[in-house]
């Protein structure tokens, strides 16, 4: 149980176009997704926290409105990079976290690995 | 201010060798995490630990969370090449963010398994 599946797991895309991530919790109903960035060598930076039907929330120094979040439903979770550029290439992960009283752990999706030209 | 510091950055034994990674804060935790993430992947939760002086096994891996919650260990024995990947410790603290269950990452520790 508690699979998490991201799509696309790879993406190369020219710069100035826009990359939408999806997100989804297979087999649970997640109360919270959360995205992070991961860069080489680095462990995990939040970006934002979202929860279904309300506005994501963002770390400092995250532009939201470049880094668009939609959280449709209690499976699904998007993360849209806007007019990116090669400084946005990265590996973004997001995770999900189960209804209460688990909600402090959160499953992670497999990445995607976004590559700006 | 890094609330939580993860030790070694890196490793690298041989097979058969027992190791230990070290989670620590100054903080105490609600609960805390550690992954496991190889690369090109997402982490894959190992385990959650939640109540102090709690002690959870994984076949070879042993998870202590400490008395008073603010410090964590995964030891793993007779480590084999299978283990190499990135550590991850994470955790979730009293009045941070723990409405939303917010995570506090660890640097990591990459561990390297030779043959």
């Amino acid at each position: 149980g508690a699979v998490v599946s991201q799509h696309p797991s790879r993406v190369i895309c020219k710069s100035g176009t826009s990359v939408k991530i999806e997100c989804r919790s297979l087999d649970f109903q997640a109360t919270t997704m959360f995205w992070y960035r991961q860069f080489p060598k680095q462990s995990l930076m939040l970006m934002a926290t979202s929860n279904e039907g309300s506005k994501a929330t963002y770390e400092q120094g995250v532009e939201k409105d470049k880094f668009l979040i939609n959280h449709a439903s209690l499976t699904l979770s998007t993360l849209t990079v806007t007019s990116a550029h090669p400084e946005d290439s990265s590996f973004y992960i997001c995770s999900a976290s189960l209804r209460a009283p688990s909600r402090e752990t959160q499953y992670f999706g497999p990445g995607t690995r976004l590559l700006v030209l | 201010t890094q609330l939580l510091e993860q030790s070694p950055q890196f490793l690298s034994i041989q097979e058969g060798e027992n190791l230990t990674v070290y989670c620590n804060s100054s903080s105490v935790f609600s609960s805390l995490q550690w992954y496991r993430q190889e690369p090109g992947e997402g982490p894959v939760l190992l385990v959650t630990v939640v109540t102090g002086g709690e002690v959870k096994k994984l076949k070879r891996l042993t998870f202590q969370f400490g008395d008073a919650r603010k410090d964590s260990s995964l030891h793993i024995t007779a480590a084999q090449p299978g283990d190499t990947g990135l550590y991850l410790c994470a955790g979730a603290f009293l009045g941070y963010g723990g409405s939303q269950g917010n995570l506090i990452f660890g640097k990591g520790t990459k561990l390297s398994v030779k043959p």
